[in-house]
């Protein structure tokens, strides 16, 4: 089973509409760490947000929000009218366990296209 | 201050041959880790060196390795290449490692194996 399932491979929206992004996670531990990642086109992996498993407060973040909800194992990420700029592949990674120990996780990525 | 840079950003081999791919961390962050990033496997877990020891290991076979210097820079080396191999190799840099630490990445490197 996966760790980290991002079902949605490819979202199209015309700009100005909002637009989620899933993430569902599994871990055993009850100590982690979710974080979305952004990849533009020219490929260098942004960092967008880190939550520990402790914090389910959701967070905004100008035109970003994110929803994390331990019930659910989620941690979905929205985007507030969308801009062409947001065109991206947007990773979703799960990182647990501690130093020798640790795993990092990423999602297979949602290929997100905004259109003008 | 400066970003994660890597070097060289493009590279043609043939199968067979091997590779050696650098990467310079952030200043002061001596967590690197490496990926391979495929249109078919995603983003995939390579190895993590900090302060010059192996800490992780992904799922990889033993024609990939890797080292780290005690200025924090990192090589990661792939011998006897196969086609499978292309792919785009990412490198980040952490201050506080895999364990829940913000990865910082590099442009990549584009390895092509023909």
């Amino acid at each position: 089973a996966q760790k980290v399932t991002q079902a949605q491979t490819e979202i199209s929206v015309v700009e100005k509409e909002d637009v989620t992004l899933d993430c569902v996670y599994e871990t055993r531990d009850t100590t982690y760490y979710l974080f979305w990642y952004k990849q533009p086109p020219s490929g260098e992996l942004v960092f967008l947000i880190r939550r520990n498993s402790f914090d389910e407060q959701n967070e905004i973040s100008g035109r970003y929000s994110w929803n994390f909800q331990k019930s659910t194992s989620s941690f979905n990420f929205t985007i507030t009218a969308s801009q062409v700029v947001d065109s991206a592949v947007y990773f979703c990674a799960l990182s647990e366990g501690t130093g020798a120990n640790s795993k990092l996780t990423f999602g297979k990525g949602i290929t997100l296209s905004v259109r003008p | 201050k400066a970003g994660v840079t890597q070097t060289p950003r493009y590279l043609i081999k043939t199968r067979g041959q091997q590779v050696t791919l650098s990467c310079s961390p952030i200043s002061g962050h001596r967590s690197v880790s490496w990926y391979q990033q495929t249109p078919g496997q995603g983003l995939q877990f390579l190895f993590e060196y900090f302060s010059e020891t192996q800490r992780n290991k992904g799922n990889f076979p033993g024609r990939f390795s890797g080292r780290q210097f005690s200025n924090s820079r990192s090589e990661m080396n792939v011998s006897t290449l196969e086609l499978g191999d292309s792919a785009l190799y990412l490198c980040a840099s952490s201050l506080e490692g895999l364990a829940g630490g913000v990865l910082f990445f590099g442009p990549g490197t584009r390895l092509t194996v023909l």
